[in-house]
């Protein structure tokens, strides 16, 4: 099945440690994005790539790192720079737009992610 | 950057009832999209709409893309328990932002059997 992989679906971990949570697509998409959700709250943007080896900072990039080595996986690590990392976070792919394409983005299940 | 107002931010309605959400901002998009969100879960595509003027239906689902660029609305008919969720809008406007979407606070729909 074609989809976007977001591993693992909760993950806790201590104040100060660094933690990378995974996303995989298998639909082609060239661009992949994660957001951050926290509760009764719309998403904000972290960070985005539309190509390899390529990314762009977010709304809220401080405290987070991202990767994109390959076309199918963008890793997101939060950092201890991250002030209130609990949340629940976000990936999702989409084609890049042009005239004639679609650019829906489609959705990962989720991480939600707890420091304690 | 684009600003979008996403109204009303929850609604309470009782099952059979239609609902209707609108989005605006404060420039104009090329793309309207509208997700839904159950808890714990990643936001899903319902419509999606490219042209100014568009109506669009996904079953009980109907979407416009304003005639102004500006502003959308959705519309759910004849509510069920399953409604439930949070409806999101989210604008493009690729000239300037690519494949970036701008998505609003989320409407969160409750519907009482």
């Amino acid at each position: 099945d074609g989809g976007i992989t977001q591993s693992p679906k909760y993950l806790f971990r201590k104040e100060g440690q660094n933690v990378t949570l995974s996303c995989e697509q298998n639909l082609n998409h060239d661009a992949m994005y994660w957001y951050r959700q926290d509760p009764g709250q719309g998403l904000r943007l972290i960070y985005y790539s539309q190509i390899v080896n390529d990314f762009q900072k977010g709304d809220i990039a401080e405290g987070y790192s991202v990767s994109r080595e390959k076309k199918e996986s963008f890793p997101l690590t939060v950092t201890s720079a991250q002030k209130n990392p609990t949340a629940f976070y976000l990936c999702a792919s989409s084609k890049l737009p042009d005239r004639v394409m679609n650019t829906e983005a489609f959705f990962g299940q989720g991480t939600r992610l707890t420091v304690v | 950057g684009q600003q979008l107002n996403q109204s009303p931010q929850s609604m309470f309605i009782q099952e059979g009832e239609d609902v209707s959400m609108n989005c605006t901002s404060s420039s104009i998009f090329n793309t309207w999209l509208w997700y839904k969100q159950d808890p714990g879960e990643g936001p899903v595509l319902l419509i999606a709409l490219y042209k100014a003027g568009e109506l669009t239906s996904n079953g009980r689902l109907t979407a416009q893309f304003g005639i102004t660029r500006k502003d959308s609305f959705l519309n759910i008919s004849a509510s069920i328990p399953s409604d439930v969720g949070i409806y999101f809008c989210a604008g493009q406007f690729r000239e300037t932002s690519g494949s970036r979407l701008t998505f609003g606070e989320g409407t969160q729909l409750t519907v009482n059997p």
